[in-house]
């Protein structure tokens, strides 16, 4: 009863290094996201999938890329790392829409040197 | 644009004691739905509840309860009788009918023996 698996766990990395999170969900969800957690912020939201071949911007999407490589995979990649991006990321998925709550996985905690 | 807004930056509270969590939003949209997630101090996030735009009807499940007012887009989160496992970081949420769910800033909660 894996739910959502993110991996790594833990990375650092040297300023300009890429990198990318791997997101896997086995509830046959269509949407998947990506958020980050800064402390005193809350999530923010970087980039969503809301089915198998679409992708799209949230609130804070400048640095990142994403890549939805089937319904059960989300990645999220880091072309050329900032310190500005250390951060906790969450992937989460959903059956559909906003009437449906989001399930999340463990985190990555990312530092950038 | 949704905003949700904790103004409780921190409580903390002695076990058996009452703690309430509040919750201020705004959004544009008719159709919506609220959510308040757990954040342990493990890490992960833990889906708590959800209500719609349309559904004021309060509930009480266990030692949790919630408080949805719509004429003053409030929804509170009460926690009755607290014990230590209670410890944790509460979001609040916000989601209209798409896919870009809002979150506010948390509140921790500190429960003591």
């Amino acid at each position: 009863n894996a739910g959502v698996t993110q991996t790594p766990k833990f990375q650092v990395l040297k300023t300009g290094q890429s990198m990318t999170l791997q997101c896997a969900q086995d509830m046959n969800h269509n949407s998947m996201y990506w958020y980050r957690q800064d402390p005193g912020m809350g999530l923010r939201l970087i980039y969503y999938s809301a089915s198998e071949g679409t992708t799209d911007k949230g609130e804070v999407p400048n640095g990142y890329n994403v890549s939805r490589l089937n319904k059960r995979e989300f990645s999220l990649r880091l072309e050329s790392a900032a310190p500005s991006q250390t951060s906790v990321y969450f992937c989460a998925s959903s059956d559909s829409r906003g009437n449906q709550p989001q399930h999340f996985g463990d985190g990555t905690r990312l530092s950038i040197l | 644009a949704q905003k949700v807004t904790q103004a409780q930056t921190e409580i903390s509270v002695v076990e058996k004691e009452d703690v309430t969590l509040d919750c201020v939003y705004e959004t544009r949209d008719t159709t919506y739905y609220l959510f308040w997630y757990k954040q342990p101090p493990s890490g992960e996030l833990v889906f708590l509840i959800r209500r719609n735009s349309f559904d004021e009807q309060n509930e009480i499940s266990g030692r949790y309860s919630w408080n949805f007012q719509k004429s003053t887009s409030s929804f509170n989160f009460t926690i009755t009788a607290s014990q230590v496992v209670d410890s944790a970081v509460y979001f609040c949420a916000l989601i209209p009918d798409d896919y870009k769910l809002s979150f506010g800033a948390g509140t921790t909660v500190t429960v003591r023996a």
